[in-house]
């Protein structure tokens, strides 16, 4: 059962433009959300966190939009540089009981070409 | 952000011996410490939770005599894969959190079982 999904395995963006990376969540309990950047034989990198309060995060290039009504989150990269190819995963967790315990997608693999 | 770290970072060792594997917290704290396994092109799957002073929990699926955890003090968690064997090679990646919503992962420890 895939609480956390992220139906697209890959995506491909032209350097200096928007990146886009969608997920979906089923379990309504959920009420936190991250993103993590992740690169090759390393762990992931915390990049940006949304409580269920918010519809909107942002943080630098870096925003994530969520939209409970439909279970789903964004993380919107503007603008997208080539450094930003990596791995991403979205993470969610039910808040203060939990204890940190993550539900991760299957990750969607960015690719920014110059 | 928060800083964990791992050691070894990689390991080869022969079918049947033991590993240990360490996850600090430099500059925090943690109570909760979490122990993820990555597979190829796979996500990250928790494989069991790290309690200072009491007992791990795992994940179903996960053998907990197989997969030791030790969490002696608030800022060290320990797995030891006993008698490991080939199918144990993986990449495995523990996280903490001062809050404990947002974890923060450590840069992974490859490990070769050969």
């Amino acid at each position: 059962d895939q609480q956390v999904k992220q139906n697209s395995p890959s995506l491909s963006v032209q350097e200096g433009r928007i990146s886009i990376l969608n997920c979906d969540y089923t379990n309504s309990m959920f009420d936190y959300f991250l993103w993590y950047k992740k690169y090759p034989a390393e762990g992931p990198t915390f990049l940006i966190s949304i409580s269920s309060i918010k519809d909107k995060n942002e943080d630098g290039r870096f925003t994530v939009f969520l939209n409970k009504s439909a279970k789903h989150l964004s993380l919107h990269i503007v603008p997208s540089q080539p450094g930003d190819s990596a791995v991403y995963f979205c993470a969610a967790t039910v808040y203060g009981t939990s204890y940190g315990k993550l539900t991760f997608g299957q990750g969607t693999i960015l690719t920014v070409h110059p | 952000g928060a800083v964990v770290s791992q050691h070894p970072s990689r390991v080869i060792c022969k079918s049947g011996t033991s590993v240990k594997i360490e996850c600090r917290s430099l500059d925090f704290q943690a109570t909760t410490m979490f122990w993820y396994r990555q597979f190829p092109k796979q996500s990250l799957m928790l494989m069991a939770t790290s309690n200072e002073g009491s007992k791990a929990t795992y994940e179903q699926g996960v053998e907990k005599d197989k997969f030791l955890i030790n969490h002696a003090s608030l800022t060290l968690s320990t797995l030891t894969v006993t008698s490991a064997h080939p199918e144990d090679s993986s990449f495995y990646i523990c996280s903490a959190g001062p809050i404990q919503e947002t974890q923060y992962f450590g840069p992974g420890t490859r490990l070769l079982v050969l």
